[in-house]
């Protein structure tokens, strides 16, 4: 086990709704990545934080954010759901200061979206 | 721009016996890191191996084994003594830096089967 955990592992929302997903890294780990993995497809990244502040963003809109909290735990919120959000999501969590920056990932959270 | 092909949707292999796993890669920018993860149906990423741009060295991991061959863009993986657990998606990914912060682009992945 990565020793990352998300919560919650599965979640069914109806279009136009909200979500919030949850991740907790890894000890020692300071940046916290989320990748979106539709069916039969490798994951997308999403975002990056680093230190409470987004620094990297992939092509997802704006209704796609986040958050980082001193812990470096992390939320990822999605508003105004649509169905092609129905995914499995990915938290990976890394060391900034590691030359190899090895991302560990969770078990993900797979999104249902009616 | 950066890009990952596994162009081995599925590979099949029977138990003990070494199966590789092909990965080609794109990219103009000198240093990068190449990686492996497995993903079994429960759906957790998990790390199998790492080689950088700049190792003289194929990078070895127990069972794993990468082959890197920089001028041809390529860093597959050998698994050696496959075993009825390595059942699974397998993803190549390609960590780049891209104005101050580093990005996995993952491959579409090869379903390996281990047959008895």
């Amino acid at each position: 086990e990565t020793g990352v955990t998300q919560s919650p592992t599965h979640l069914i929302k109806t279009r136009g709704q909200q979500v919030t997903l949850r991740c907790s890294s890894q000890s020692g780990h300071n940046t916290v990545s989320w990748y979106q993995q539709a069916l039969g497809q490798g994951p997308q990244f999403i975002f990056q934080y680093y230190r409470e502040e987004e620094n990297g963003r992939g092509n997802f809109p704006p209704r796609f954010s986040g958050l980082q909290f001193p812990n470096y735990s992390s939320e990822l919120n999605v508003n105004a759901l649509e169905l092609d959000d129905s995914a499995l999501y990915l938290c990976a969590s890394s060391f900034a200061g590691d030359s190899k920056n090895i991302q560990y990932f969770g078990a993900g959270t797979r999104l249902s979206v009616l | 721009a950066q890009k990952i092909t596994q162009t081995q949707p599925g590979m099949f292999v029977q138990e003990k016996e070494a199966v590789t796993l092909d990965c080609t890669y794109d990219t103009s920018d000198p240093s990068y890191g190449l990686f492996w993860y497995k993903q079994p149906s429960s759906g957790e990423m998990i790390f199998l191996i790492y080689q950088g741009s700049y190792d003289q060295q194929n990078a070895t991991e127990g069972r794993y084994s990468l082959n890197f061959q920089k001028a041809r863009k390529s860093a597959n993986l050998v698994i050696s003594a496959s075993q009825l657990g390595d059942s699974a998606m397998y993803f190549c990914a390609m960590r780049f830096m891209n104005t101050g912060f580093q990005k996995l682009v993952f491959g579409t992945g090869t379903r390996l089967l281990v047959s008895p």
